[in-house]
């Protein structure tokens, strides 16, 4: 089976850094994608990577590590817009659900 | 991001009510989906055309029937729901199933 962890819920300071993270449990591994939604809104495609390493894009980055089945989500200069939900999703190789996703992890941005 | 719309934003329906949700995409893609989003659970895969062939997932009930008349257009029918179906429905589409998912705004459905 599938199963994914992340943690809930964080909270972090206006301007700073914070990484998300992500561990994961599956067969047929196709990359790890992470989505961004506020609340009330769609889940907005932020990365995918599907080799070890750091991907950077702006303010984001994020990392995989396949042999931990391990990935992050790095957030740096943090503005209040970027309060939501970060949802890490495992793309598979087979099977109907060709995209497993985490329950997410609320992020709230504080002045 | 308009590339994912679908139709209504919101939905309220009885038990015994039929009713159809619409998603169209703009994107030029050939895969798209239905999910469901319940409250603090993860996304849930309901259905996927590719090519409009579809794959469905074997754990959704059949009071959801899900249509796809051409690659741009994706319906999910609803009938003789069930008050824990009440969750956000969420379209995607993608160019293939193994690139990244776009997603519509979704439809809030609250069964009474």
């Amino acid at each position: 089976g599938q199963n994914i962890d992340q943690p809930t819920e964080m909270t972090a300071t206006e301007g700073a850094i914070v990484q998300i993270n992500c561990t994961y449990q599956t067969s047929g591994f196709n990359g790890l994608f992470w989505y961004q939604q506020h609340a009330g809104e769609a889940p907005t495609f932020l990365s995918y990577n599907v080799l070890d390493g750091l991907e950077e894009k702006g303010r984001f980055s994020s990392f995989l590590s396949r042999s931990k089945g391990y990935s992050y989500l790095l957030l740096k200069e943090l503005q209040m817009k970027d309060s939501a939900s970060y949802l890490c999703a495992v793309g598979l190789k087979t099977g109907a659900n060709n995209l497993f996703f985490g329950t997410g992890t609320r992020l709230t941005v504080i002045p | 991001e308009t590339g994912v719309t679908q139709t209504p934003r919101h939905l309220v329906m009885g038990m015994t009510n039929k009713k159809s949700l619409k998603c169209e995409q703009h994107l030029g893609h050939n895969a798209m989906y239905w999910y469901k989003q319940s409250a603090k659970k993860p996304l849930e895969l309901m259905f996927v055309y590719s090519l409009e062939e579809r794959v469905e997932n074997n754990s959704v009930p059949s009071r959801f029937s899900p249509e796809c008349p051409n690659s741009s257009h994706l319906f999910l029918h609803l009938h003789t729901l069930q008050p824990e179906d009440s969750a956000l429905y969420l379209c995607a589409s993608s160019q293939d199933r193994a690139q990244p998912q776009h997603f519509g705004d979704g439809t809030r459905l609250s069964i009474l």
